[in-house]
This record gives structure tokens, sequence and C-alpha cells, in this order.
């Protein structure tokens, strides 16, 4: 089936450390996205791709980075890591970004940081 | 600015009654489409339903049905014959129709109650 994945599904790290999280796609979705969530709260978008073009969030922190190196591949690199960055994060794919498409969303990785 | 509302954090109902969650917004717009997201416990994140600002029928995916009041901002959902799989966090959201962002709601928490 064609799905999102996310690897790993549970990350911790610890303060300081820089972390790399991965989202690959089958989809072939021109778009993808980066969120983070926090405890039952709605999804945060940090940033998107469409296709290689970058999207940062205005109040997207300078600590957080991403990368496409292509279609189905994109990662989501924290340099250093803070107590407050520990919380869901969330890749999501879609076809072309606007209007009603829909977004696809990968399980999920959980990341802790001690 | 576009806002989305979801003045009930937490609902719950027995199996198999229906429920309703509200959802209200505001978007100066003419365009949009909005959405309700479903989030169950550890899982992923996946589209129930969807509607176009400019269709005045409502958005039905069977068990699921949009009650959407265009005037009064008004975008709830109901659920018939709830299933104990129904539990999850329902997110409602906004997108203009030529914007990326998806506007997200505080989310409700529904248990389904056996």
């Amino acid at each position: 089936d064609a799905m999102v994945i996310q690897n790993p599904r549970y990350q911790v790290t610890q303060f300081g450390k820089p972390v790399t999280l991965s989202c690959s796609q089958t989809l072939n979705h021109n778009v993808m996205y980066w969120y983070q969530q926090k405890s039952s709260q709605a999804p945060k978008l940090l940033f998107h791709y469409y296709d290689k073009d970058f999207n940062n969030e205005a109040d997207t922190p300078d600590n957080f980075q991403s990368r496409r190196p292509n279609t189905s591949f994109c990662f989501l690199d924290i340099r250093s890591p803070g107590l407050g960055d520990a919380a869901m994060y969330l890749c999501a794919t879609s076809t072309f970004g606007t209007g009603g498409d829909e977004q696809y969303f990968g399980p999920g990785t959980r990341l802790t940081v001690t | 600015a576009q806002t989305v509302t979801q003045s009930q954090p937490e609902m719950s109902v027995q199996e198999a009654e229906t429920v309703t969650l509200s959802c209200t917004y505001d978007t100066s717009e003419s365009n949009y489409y909005l959405f309700w997201y479903k989030q169950p416990p550890s899982r992923q994140m996946i589209l129930v339903i969807r509607q176009e600002a400019y269709k005045q029928q409502n958005a039905t995916e069977n068990r699921f049905s949009v009650n959407f009041q265009k005037a009064a901002k008004s975008f709830s959902l109901k659920i018939s014959d709830s299933q104990l799989g129904d539990t999850a966090m329902y997110f409602c959201a906004l997108r203009a129709f030529s914007n990326y962002q998806l506007i997200w709601g505080a989310g409700t928490k529904l248990i389904i109650k056996p």
C-alpha cells in the first residue's frame, strides 16, 4: 500500500545533541510537510517542500532544519534539542498542497529529550 | 487572519449514539475548504471528510456528515451510529483555496463508551 513512513517511531536524545528524523513516501506526492504536535494539541506546521522548493514558517526556530534529497525522502534535523522540543513530529504529504488537497500523514516520531 | 475554533475539548457518548462536534471559523477568503481530520490514540491522522465552501450541499461519507452553515461560519461534524473505533481526537481545519497552509482548531477528544 502507498504510504508515509517515519523512522524511528520513538527517539530519545540528550539535551543539545543533534538528532535527525526521517520520512519517506511511496505516494509520489509533490509536497512534504513537517509538523510538531505537543500533547493532544493541534499540529503546528514547521515547514514544507513543494518539490525542491523549501518554505519555512516564520515562527519556526532556527534550531530546526530540513532536507529533501529526492521526491521520496525528507529529513528533519534538530541541531541542538532543548527540553521544549520534546513532542510528536508528524510528516505529511499531498499532491499539490492547496485547496481541497488531502494531506496524508505518517505515524509520527515521538521525540524525548533528556 | 483566519481562525478555527472548536469549543468542546472533550465529549463522550455511548456506542451506537449520534454525536455532533462543533467547529466555527473565520476567514475573509471567498474560496476555501473545510476539513475534519481524525487522530486515533497512537495512530496516524486521517481525513474524515472535506467540504468545498462554494458547494451548498453538505458532504457525507458513510456515517459521517457535516452541517455547513456558510453565513454563520459553522462546520459541525455528525457521527451516526458511533462505534468504539471512532474514539479519537477530531480536528477541524480550514484552507483558503490558493493557500498551502491548513489552519487547525484545537481539537475535540471524543470517547465512545461501550
